[in-house]
């Protein structure tokens, strides 16, 4: 069956630091890939979705990166985090196109100081 | 810009039927609706997918009119554990974009 990974839990981190945040899957091969923000009481926001390695497509313009390096793994980056980018990060994957279902992580709860 | 929208937030009793509409007036031509179950510091967990009519699963059903505009999620007979924030996912029409709703904070009493 298919799980899917992400680390850490939790993160408290200065302002102007860096971060990197880790998603993987297991069981599935060639997912699609995605990272949501979802900030305290609001809903989800799409950041950047992949649909193979070095295949990524950015949402919202911002100071955060994605890479894909591996099938199954999708890094969440940020060379200097802001304030606003404290919330719960959630990474998801599909299969197919059109009409595919999307499967949560357990997601990473940032706080920004 | 397509927009997705549910109410904010829906209250009902034990035992009660749930209907949680959302609207979705720019969808894909061909994409699913689908709907998640989310609860506090988790990561959303899928309930139920259709295209048209009517489908149903083991825990909830999903009314789709024939224009496609709207979605309603039914949860029958609602627990306690049922509490929870209800969101829809559709594709837009124009941008090709995977759109969630603004999300139904469902608070069921005893």
């Amino acid at each position: 069956s298919q799980t899917i990974h992400q680390w850490p839990a939790t993160l408290v981190q200065p302002v102007g630091s860096p971060l990197s945040l880790e998603c993987t899957v297991e069981g599935t091969s060639n997912p699609n890939l995605y990272w949501y923000r979802q900030a305290a009481g609001r809903g989800l926001q799409l950041l950047f979705y992949s649909i193979g390695i070095d295949q990524i497509s950015s949402e919202v313009p911002q100071n955060l990166s994605a890479s894909r390096p591996q099938d199954r793994q999708f890094i969440l980056s940020s060379k200097k985090l802001l304030l606003s980018d404290s919330g719960f990060y959630l990474c998801a994957w599909s299969v197919g196109s059109g009409g595919d279902t999307q499967y949560f992580g357990p997601g990473t709860r940032l706080t920004v100081l | 810009l397509a927009k997705t929208t549910q109410p904010i937030s829906m209250d009902s009793y034990e035992g009660q039927e749930v209907n949680i509409t959302c609207s979705h007036n720019n969808i894909a031509t061909n994409d699913y609706i689908t709907w998640y179950q989310q609860f506090p510091s988790q990561g959303p967990r899928f309930i139920i997918q259709g295209y048209k009519t009517k489908v149903t699963n083991e825990v909830a059903s999903l009314f789709i009119p024939a224009d496609r505009k709207s979605s309603t999620l039914s949860l029958p007979r609602v627990s306690l554990s049922d509490t929870a924030v209800y969101y829809c996912l559709v594709r837009s029409y124009n941008t090709d974009k995977l759109i969630f709703g603004t999300g139904t904070r469902l608070q069921v009493f005893p």
